[in-house]
């Protein structure tokens, strides 16, 4: 089973909420990954977790905060968020956490954010 | 440092005759290549990957991919398309850099009846 589970599929929110982003996967896998991905643009990569230690931060703003609680779960916790940051987010997984090269990265379906 | 260039942004194919994607990669490394295909409001599936062994690669729905190192090139072919093949398709390189994928702008494929 190569699955990777998003929730929620859609959020609406505005610029002064608070939100989260939930991403699981059962398969054990080492390195999990947050990607921003635009209307007919390649996914973004935005954060990468290896061995549920942040690895990767991509220069992203800080009111994109990452959580990694377990080997399975991979949080991204929204606040103050721009227009600008209306994107389908991504969730992917890979099964080494030590910079393996040729893994395969198993990607969710992804949360449609709209921020008014 | 590692590029991919998929040379075509659109391609149209009528139901049942073949479809080819075309994809070119740049890479100081040993490179693994894949393919994915994103259907409209969905996640990226993988569709195959190479990554040293047979240079004829089988993937998911009829689709291969040829990897041939004096080209540079990792073209994805599909002998019949069929309606639901309609979808945006990444040409996908890794390798050398942590983690980090380097993606083509994507092909969208349209088929018609």
């Amino acid at each position: 089973d190569t699955e990777v589970t998003q929730t929620p599929k859609h959020l609406v929110m505005g610029m002064t909420n608070k939100k989260s982003l939930k991403c699981e996967q059962h398969m054990g896998h080492r390195a999990m990954y947050w990607y921003k991905q635009k209307a007919k643009k390649p996914p973004e990569l935005m954060f990468v977790y290896s061995y549920e230690k942040l690895s990767i931060n991509e220069s992203v703003p800080s009111r994109f905060s990452p959580e990694c609680p377990n080997s399975s779960l991979l949080n991204l916790h929204l606040h103050a968020l721009q227009p600008e940051d209306s994107a389908l987010y991504l969730c992917a997984s890979s099964q080494e956490g030590a910079g393996g090269t040729t893994d395969t990265q198993y990607f969710g379906p992804g949360t449609r954010l709209t921020v008014l | 440092a590692q590029s991919v260039t998929q040379l075509d942004s659109h391609v149209s194919v009528s139901e049942g005759t073949p479809v080819l994607l075309r994809c070119n990669y740049s890479s100081s490394y040993s490179p693994s290549l894949f393919w994915y295909v994103q259907h409209p409001n969905k996640g990226l599936q993988l569709l195959l990957k190479y990554t040293s062994a047979a240079t004829l690669v089988k993937g998911i729905n009829g689709f291969e991919a040829e990897f041939k190192k004096s080209e540079t090139s990792f073209h994805l072919t599909k002998p019949s398309a069929h309606m639901s093949d309609a979808a945006e398709y990444f040409c996908v390189v890794s390798g050398g850099s942590n983690y980090k994928l380097t993606f083509g702008k994507g092909t969208l494929l349209t088929v018609n009846p």
